[in-house]
């Protein structure tokens, strides 16, 4: 079975503390995703890489980093937290084959709350 | 931009009827599509997925329908259990390699099935 792990279930951070969010996956995925998800506002992409120390911007990459050291870790970093980052963070993975390249795997979420 | 919309927030089911949840988008270079579905708690797992040269999947009570030329798609559970009730998430890619896989996500939704 897949397994994606995240470093911790619920956070709660003061404004402008840095935080880092740890992910680790153990079937030797090539891709990997953080999302975060707010009500009606559905899952949206944050950051990706595919491949150890290549990162891409998603959608909403602003006040946020990633690091990614090692293939089974991905890292995501808020350099400042801020009231608006609360929220519901998740991280995926997946395989880099074309028969199986969509299909992302979700760790359990992270509940961040910075106040 | 929402490019993956899913304009019903929630939806009310008895078990045992069909339920229908629906998406659409608007990204015409989007080429496959799948349905994830979370549990409170818990991360999204995926359910099932369609590609763009067919009209319909099947899994067992779930079938997947799209229209192309309507830029929409459906999920269908039938017949509907009470454990089916969680967030369901439409999300689609465009093919090719150097999107890795990315998925843009739906906004979800709510799928309640009553005993």
């Amino acid at each position: 079975d897949v397994k994606v792990t995240q470093s911790s279930r619920y956070l709660v951070k003061r404004t402008g503390e840095k935080v880092f969010l740890e992910c680790v996956q153990d079937m030797d995925h090539e891709n990997m995703f953080w999302y975060r998800q707010d009500p009606g506002l559905g899952l949206r992409l944050i950051y990706f890489s595919y491949d150890v120390k290549m990162k891409e911007k998603g959608d909403i990459p602003e006040g946020y980093s990633v690091s990614r050291e090692k293939k089974e870790r991905f890292s995501l970093i808020l350099e400042s937290a801020s009231t608006n980052q609360t929220s519901m963070y998740l991280c995926a993975s997946s395989w880099s084959g074309r028969a199986r390249l969509y299909e992302q795997y979700f760790g359990p979420g992270t509940r961040l709350t910075v106040t | 931009d929402q490019q993956v919309k899913q304009n019903s927030p929630s939806l009310s089911v008895q078990e045992g009827r069909i339920s229908i949840l629906n998406c659409d988008y608007t990204n015409s270079m989007f080429d496959y599509f799948l349905w994830y579905k979370k549990y409170p708690a818990e991360g999204p797992t995926f359910l099932i997925s369609i590609s763009s040269i067919k009209d319909k999947n099947e899994d067992g009570r779930f079938t997947v329908f799209l229209n192309k030329s309507a830029k929409h798609l459906s999920l269908h559970i039938v017949p509907s259990q009470p454990g089916d009730s969680a967030v369901y998430f439409c999300a689609a890619t465009k093919g090719g390699g150097t999107s890795y896989g990315k998925l843009t996500f739906g906004q979800g939704t709510i799928l309640t099935v009553h005993p």
